[in-house]
């Protein structure tokens, strides 16, 4: 199936580290297509916030790192902060669709 | 600063149109790509289709084929989605985002459009 499949959910207390994870396929991830996120607070648009795997947009803080092996994706966050609390979703390229697929969001909760 | 700004909600009956609009500002509007990716509640981000603003050849996603059109104004630095043949199914919040083309990221995205369909 042409689609990104990530944790619905993580949590983690203020300043610890988390990760999300994006689990493709060899149409999208394996087949070497990079792998972009996106931050989405309820109620407004999504934001880049990570592109082509590792490189973070200016604006974005370093506490964020992006990493990719094999066809998994994923996206460290260090030193969790309480407006880091949103929607995280991955993204690439899929051959099988021809198309842009988006994972299915992974909410963050900052106990 | 780069901007897009979209036009206002809609609700449509089943079975019409609707025409949504996305207006860029603060780049150069001919050399970046137009996506439009629609969010319908609890689902995830659904790619539409695109355009090259420069020479408004367009590629759709096999799903909404046939029933999504994509055009661009130069001169008013405006992009359009048209989606016809509405059913409930396709009420969501659309969103049009700015691509550096090819197999890239959205790097601006519009603050959306919420089209409900409803009898």
């Amino acid at each position: 199936q042409s689609v990104l499949t990530q944790p619905p959910s993580v949590s983690g207390a203020p300043g610890q580290r988390v990760t999300i994870s994006c689990t493709g396929s060899s149409s999208n991830i394996g087949a070497d297509y990079d792998t972009h996120w996106y931050q989405q607070v309820p109620g407004t648009a999504p934001k880049l916030l990570m592109f082509a795997n590792t490189n973070r947009p200016s604006g974005v803080p370093d506490r964020f790192s992006g990493s990719r092996s094999g066809t998994t994706a994923s996206l460290a966050i260090t030193g969790l902060q309480a407006d880091d609390e949103a929607d995280y979703y991955c993204q690439s390229y899929d051959t099988n669709v021809s198309g842009w697929v988006f994972g299915g969001g992974t909410k963050l909760t900052v106990l | 600063q780069v901007q897009l700004v979209q036009s206002g909600a809609e609700v449509k009956k089943p079975g019409a149109s609707v025409k949504v609009s996305c207006k860029a500002s603060g780049y150069t509007f001919t050399a970046y790509v137009i996506h439009w990716v629609r969010q319908a509640p609890g689902q995830r981000l659904e790619w539409m289709g695109w355009i090259i603003a420069g020479n408004g050849n367009t590629k759709y996603s096999q799903k909404f084929q046939g029933r999504v059109t994509i055009t661009r104004d130069t001169s008013a630095r405006t992009v359009y989605m048209d989606l016809t043949s509405l059913r409930s199914e396709d009420t969501a919040v659309y969103y049009c985002a700015r691509g550096p083309g090819g197999f890239k990221w959205f790097d601006t995205w519009g603050q959306g459009t919420l089209v409900v369909v409803s009898s």
